[in-house]
């Protein structure tokens, strides 16, 4: 079974600035790596899929990219609606779907 | 509009059943896999099962966590997904969500619907 492992665990910025998540495969996943946001009180939405394509209506300050163990979902000029919890996620044979442990990214 | 509606949640004690169901619209619910992914409070996201369309002969695939306790049907006639749920475990306390799968990613999800085993 793939291990996903996300870090930091949180990540403390202030509106404007950039984040850097970073997710990594205990094995390779090829580019077979998607990433979710999920907004406090919310259920988690679909922001990037294949590792770099963005899903339908998720705005281009979101971008992610890696292939193989290392992945990074970069969030560029933090909007007050972005502070949340991001997870990764990779489709395997088994279990189909995993996720990785997420990363809070938090007002300073 | 895609909508996925859960309910049936609610409290129930360790040893117990509930049935979780989910009204689907927006979308040709028959063409869709469909999944359930739970979240323990506090916690991160665990997949939990999955049906696949009636075309792929509606297979459905557990969790080892779940697997021989939970069952996923679906009825296409009605766009509605189902979970039941029986020897009830305290860690299967979790919000449970129906989700759309697509390529093997989670496109669509539901606001969730939360199960309290105590």
């Amino acid at each position: 079974e793939i291990v996903l492992t996300q870090s930091p665990a949180t990540l403390s910025l202030s509106p404007g600035e950039r984040a850097t998540l970073s997710c990594r495969a205990s094995r390779s996943v090829d580019s077979y790596l998607a990433w979710y946001q999920q907004r406090p009180g919310q259920a988690p939405r679909l922001l990037i899929y294949d590792s770099s394509n963005r899903a339908t209506g998720i705005p281009a300050r979101f971008s992610g990219s890696g292939s193989g163990t290392d992945f990074t979902l970069t969030i560029d000029s933090l909007e007050p609606e972005d502070f949340a919890v991001y997870y990764c996620q990779h489709r395997t044979t088994w279990p189909p779907l995993t996720f990785g442990g997420g990363t809070k990214v938090e007002i300073k | 509009e895609v909508q996925l509606v859960e309910s049936g949640g609610g409290l129930v004690k360790p040893g117990g059943s509930l049935r979780l169901s989910c009204a689907a619209s927006g979308f040709t619910f028959d063409y869709a896999w469909m999944s359930w992914v739970r979240q323990a409070p506090g916690k991160g996201l665990e997949w939990v099962g999955r049906i696949k369309t009636n075309a792929a002969g509606g297979t459905t695939e557990y969790s080892t966590a779940v697997e021989g306790r939970f069952t996923i049907s679906r009825d296409d006639s009605k766009e509605s997904l189902y979970l039941q749920m029986n020897s009830l475990k305290t860690e299967d306390t979790a919000v449970y969500y129906c989700a759309t799968e697509s390529g093997f990613y989670v496109k669509w999800w539901g606001q969730g619907t939360l199960v309290t085993v105590s």
